[in-house]
């Protein structure tokens, strides 16, 4: 079975300062990756996506994340965080047949 | 392009009374997808739709809900009758046919209350 796991619940950067949202994932067979954000009271937005190919993709609002098929990874980056960026960001994996799995989240608080 | 459409926003409801939800998709994404999402949970797959044919709904309670895409378009999920576990958040998404390697794109949902 399929899954993805979000292992902080809650990560706090300061404005300007980088900040990574860490994801894992666990899945038979090639793996296709996602990143979404959600607003309050809003739906999940897709930010970005790695599929095959450059292991370093870039995304919507300056977001970028890097795969690692050694460690099953899929982590979220961003060089210099914004205070409107805090929100709740969610990783998920979709496989071959379609199944798609979404992680916990990770809430994001930029500080000013 | 027109978003994915729910209605309604909110719904309070009292616990054993029925609910329904509805939801229009991105036009021409033939794959339709409704999650529940529990508040500080990740949204969990209740059923998926390709065109009006259902793909999956292992995770579906299917004594309580059910959902239906007459014509390969509109959906309507429903609740029948409702516990109190059913409070959360019901997120439509839709998707291309077929690519696994799409975005979902998602409504903004109904925040149910049971009583």
């Amino acid at each position: 079975a399929q899954s993805v796991a979000q292992p902080e619940d809650q990560v706090n950067v300061a404005e300007g300062n980088p900040l990574t949202v860490k994801c894992t994932y666990s899945v038979s067979g090639n793996p296709y990756l996602f990143w979404y954000v959600q607003y309050p009271n809003r739906g999940l937005q897709f930010l970005l996506k790695y599929i095959t190919g450059d292991n370093l993709v870039k995304g919507s609002y300056g977001f970028e994340a890097e795969f690692n098929k050694s460690q099953t990874s899929f982590h979220l980056k961003k060089p210099s965080a914004l205070v409107s960026d805090s929100a709740l960001y969610f990783c998920a994996v979709n496989t071959n047949a379609g199944k798609s799995t979404f992680g916990d989240g990770t809430t994001l608080t930029v500080k000013p | 392009e027109a978003g994915v459409a729910q209605s309604p926003r909110y719904k309070i409801i009292e616990k054993r009374q029925s609910v329904a939800f509805w939801c229009n998709p991105i036009s021409g994404h033939a794959t339709l997808y409704w999650y529940q999402q529990i508040l500080g949970q990740g949204p969990k797959l209740l059923i998926q739709f390709q065109n009006n044919g259902v793909v999956d709904d292992s995770q579906l309670p299917k004594d309580r809900f059910s959902a239906e895409r007459l014509k390969g378009v509109d959906s309507t999920l429903k609740i029948q009758p409702a516990k109190l576990e059913d409070s959360a958040v019901y997120l439509c998404a839709s998707s291309l046919a077929g690519y696994s390697n799409q975005p979902q794109h998602f409504g903004d949902g109904t925040r149910l209350s049971i009583l």
